[in-house]
Order: structure tokens, then sequence, then C-alpha cells
């Protein structure tokens, strides 16, 4: 199985900050990274999938990048609705894996 | 707009089958080269991948929940289904359903709003 292994797992950060988390995979997974936010009590929404690519409906302060093992994903400049967890995930190969959530909280 | 939508019991006995269902509306799930999954969540922890199936019936699982998992798919009814046998407490979690789509990678853009099912005698 690939493991999937996101820092931090917490951080505080204050609206307006630039704000950037990593993933790492065990393994290569070339781009098939995908990153998801989840806030308490709601299903998980999709940001970026391939590593880069920004889904539709997304602001743009997210974006994505990385290739092989390391990944990062990273918000230019903070906005209240952002404070949540972020979840990374493989899609390379079975079983896909997701990492262990990273909870963005307010300074 | 595509919407998933998981139906099922919320309290399950120990040892017996947990059984959801998710209703595609939206989008057909004889669609292309998504497949449709499970993915469950234990409360105050991380994601879990359990499985997904193509409309062609074919599927692919967790391995960690070994032979307890039946996956199937109706196209007539546009839904999918899970069945999980011989739960735990280990079981207990929201479990959620979500489309996996394909652009060069899979990727899972829709999700059901989740069924916190709880295993307790």
């Amino acid at each position: 199985d690939i493991q999937m292994t996101q820092s931090p797992s917490s951080l505080s950060a204050s609206v307006g900050d630039r704000v950037s988390i990593t993933c790492r995979a065990s393994q290569s997974i070339s781009t098939s990274l995908n990153w998801y936010q989840q806030k308490p009590g709601k299903a998980p929404n999709l940001l970026i999938y391939g590593a880069s690519s920004l889904q539709i409906g997304v602001p743009s302060r997210f974006s994505g990048s990385g290739s092989g093992t390391d990944f990062t994903l990273t918000i230019s400049s903070l906005q209240l609705e952002d404070f949540a967890t972020y979840y990374c995930q493989q899609s390379d190969s079975t079983p896909l894996t997701f990492g262990g959530g990273t909870n963005v909280k307010i300074k | 707009q595509v919407q998933l939508r998981e139906s099922g019991p919320g309290l399950v006995k120990p040892l017996e089958t947990l059984s959801l269902t998710c209703t595609v509306s939206g989008d057909s799930v004889i669609s292309g080269l998504n497949y449709w999954s499970w993915i469950r969540q234990p409360p105050g922890k991380g994601l879990e991948w359990i499985a997904y199936i193509f409309y062609t019936g074919n599927t692919n699982h967790n391995p960690s929940l070994k032979s307890r998992i039946t996956v199937s798919i109706d196209t007539s009814k546009n839904h999918f289904s899970l069945n999980l046998s011989s739960v735990t407490a280990a079981d207990t979690a929201v479990y959620f359903c979500a489309r996996g789509a394909y652009s060069g990678t899979y990727y899972f853009d829709y999700w059901g709003q989740g069924n916190l099912v709880t295993v307790s005698s």
C-alpha cells in the first residue's frame, strides 16, 4: 500500500496568511494526487486533482504543486471560509489512500 | 447538477451485515470512465477508501476489509450498493458514496452527504 504522510497535522494561521501543506507518498505516484477540503459534518470537497489542476468553482487562491513523492497545497491568502481540514489522496494504485489530514485553525 | 445520496440504517448490531445504497441523480452510472465508490470516516478520524465499482460490474476493494465487502450496481435504478458483513464496533463510521471521475487521473468530484452507521447491540 502507498502511505500518504501529511504535515503538519495542524496549524494556526490568520486571515490573509499564506499557508502551505505538504503531502509525501511512500513511493512515486507521478501526479496522481488530489486535495480535498472538509468542514465539520460535511463531505470532503475536491480542490485540486492531478497534483495541480484546479477543480471548477474552486477559488484561485488554492494551488497545488509537486510530482513523484512530494506535493504541496498552497492557499495564497487565507480566508475565513478556509478554516477546515485538508486531505491529500493518491489515485496511482489501489488501495486508494488518504493522508491523515491537516487541520487549519484560526490563530 | 450531479447528486449522490446514501440511504440505509443508522444502527447495525455486531456481527450483522451493514447495507447501504447510493442513489445517483444528474448523471448516469453508465457514464464513460467513471467509477462509483464507497469511503468511510470513523468519528473524529481520517478517510478510508472501501471499494469502487464500474457500470460493467468490475470492482476493486480495500484488502484491509478482506472478504467482508460486496459492492453491486443497478443500472436500471441508477444506484449502487455496499454490503459489509460481520461488523464490529470498529466499523462505526460515516459512510460516504462518491463519483470517481477521470481526467488524466481519477479523483472524487461528487460526494453524498454521508450516512452515520453505528455498530452496537
